[in-house]
Parts: structure tokens; sequence; C-alpha cells
């Protein structure tokens, strides 16, 4: 079965500091794989997505996340955090073939610190 | 363009008793995911329904059902209702689902307690 770790809980990070959000997944093959973002109170955003080609792909709000076969892992950094970047974050992966079913990692939370 | 539109937001009920969520998609989605959120599981794919059929369910037991509708909009429905089904209920439609990609849009959700 497939299964996506986060290792990390909780992040405490300065404003302006980088971030780096850890990910790793257990599949068959490689998936589809995915970044949601889930602010206070809100639905779930996608931030990027990982289907083939080129290993380091770009999202939106400055996220970028690169995808290691050798590692099972598909990390999300940024540069530089700002205080908005305060949320929780989920990894997701997807089998290719089987529709939108996407199973979740348990999310990690990220906190600005000013 | 509106997002998913879930109704209601929040909502509270008693053991045994049963809840109907809606779930309005994307103008042009006619793939629609369900999803449990709960602190202790997280997120746990409930089903997808795809032409008012389901493609895809999750390991839920039979309490849990859902529909879709011909204009996509979908309902999820839990009978019987147990403490443990206090959870953020999300919706999620698609736009390409022949295979489906994963990239959903999400509902800011239904908050069901059970009390």
């Amino acid at each position: 079965a497939q299964s996506v770790t986060q290792p990390d809980i909780h992040i405490t990070v300065s404003e302006g500091a980088s971030l780096e959000l850890r990910c790793n997944y257990s599949y068959g093959a490689t998936p589809y794989l995915f970044w949601y973002v889930q602010s206070p109170g809100q639905g779930l955003q996608l931030l990027l997505k990982y289907f083939s080609g080129d290993t380091l792909v770009q999202g939106i709000k400055g996220f970028e996340a690169e995808f290691k076969r050798s590692q099972s892992s598909f990390n999300l950094r940024k540069p530089s955090v700002h205080w908005s970047d305060a949320a929780e974050y989920f990894c997701a992966v997807g089998p290719k073939a089987a529709g939108n079913k996407l199973t979740f990692g348990g999310g990690t939370r990220v906190l600005v610190k000013p | 363009k509106a997002g998913v539109t879930q109704t209601p937001r929040y909502l509270i009920k008693t053991r045994g008793q049963q809840v109907t969520l809606s779930c309005s998609p994307i103008s042009g989605h006619r793939s629609v995911s369900w999803y449990q959120q709960t602190p202790g599981q997280g997120l746990q794919f409930l089903f997808e329904y795809f032409s008012e059929t389901q493609r895809n369910k999750g390991n839920f037991p039979g309490r849990f059902s859902g529909r879709q509708f011909s204009n996509s909009r979908s309902e999820m429905n839990v009978s019987t209702l147990e403490l443990g089904d206090s959870a953020l209920y999300l919706c999620a439609s698609s736009l390409v689902v022949d295979p489906g990609t994963g990239e959903l849009f999400f509902g800011e959700g239904s908050r069901l307690t059970v009390l």
C-alpha cells in the first residue's frame, strides 16, 4: 500500500529565513506527487505538482520541490519565508491511473517568527 | 470563477442521527472527491464521483455514502453517526478525470461535530 511520511510535525522558522519541508513516500512506481497548503479554517490549495520530466518543479508563492527517485523523496523549499506562509503543508501522492484518489501525509505545521 | 462551495459549513448532530453534506464543484469540473480530515487520522479519501458514478472508494464503512447529480453537484451522507465521525469533511473538484491527475480544488469544508 502506498504511504506518505512527513517526519516533521511542527517547524518554526524566522521570517526571511529559508524553509525546507521533508516528504518521503512509499509506492511501487513513481506516482504523481503534490504539495498542498492549508491555512487555518480553509480548504487545501495546490502549491505544486510533479508528474514527470524535470525533477525540480516550481510552484506558486515562491515554492519549489525536488523529486529524488533514489530517496523516494519530494521535499518542499522556499528561500525566504514570509509571515503569510504560516500554515499546514501536506505532501500527497496519487497513482497515475486511478483517478483523483490521493494519499496524504500527516502534515507539517509551519510557524513563522517575526 | 466561483470556487468549490460546501454547505453547511458547520453543523452539530447527536449520535445515531444522520447527516447530508453538499458540494458544488467549480463550473466545468465533473469529478468530485470527498475527504475526511481529523486530528488523529489526518486526511483520508472517502470517494470520488464522475458522471454520476463512483469511480473510487476509500476504506470507510457503508455508513458513508455519496452521490453525484447530473449537474456534477455531489452530496455525501453519513448515517447512524458516531462520535468518531466528528471531522472536517472536504470536497474537491477536478477538471481532468481520465486518468485523474490529482490536481484538486478544495472547498473550505463542512465541520461536523457529533455529540
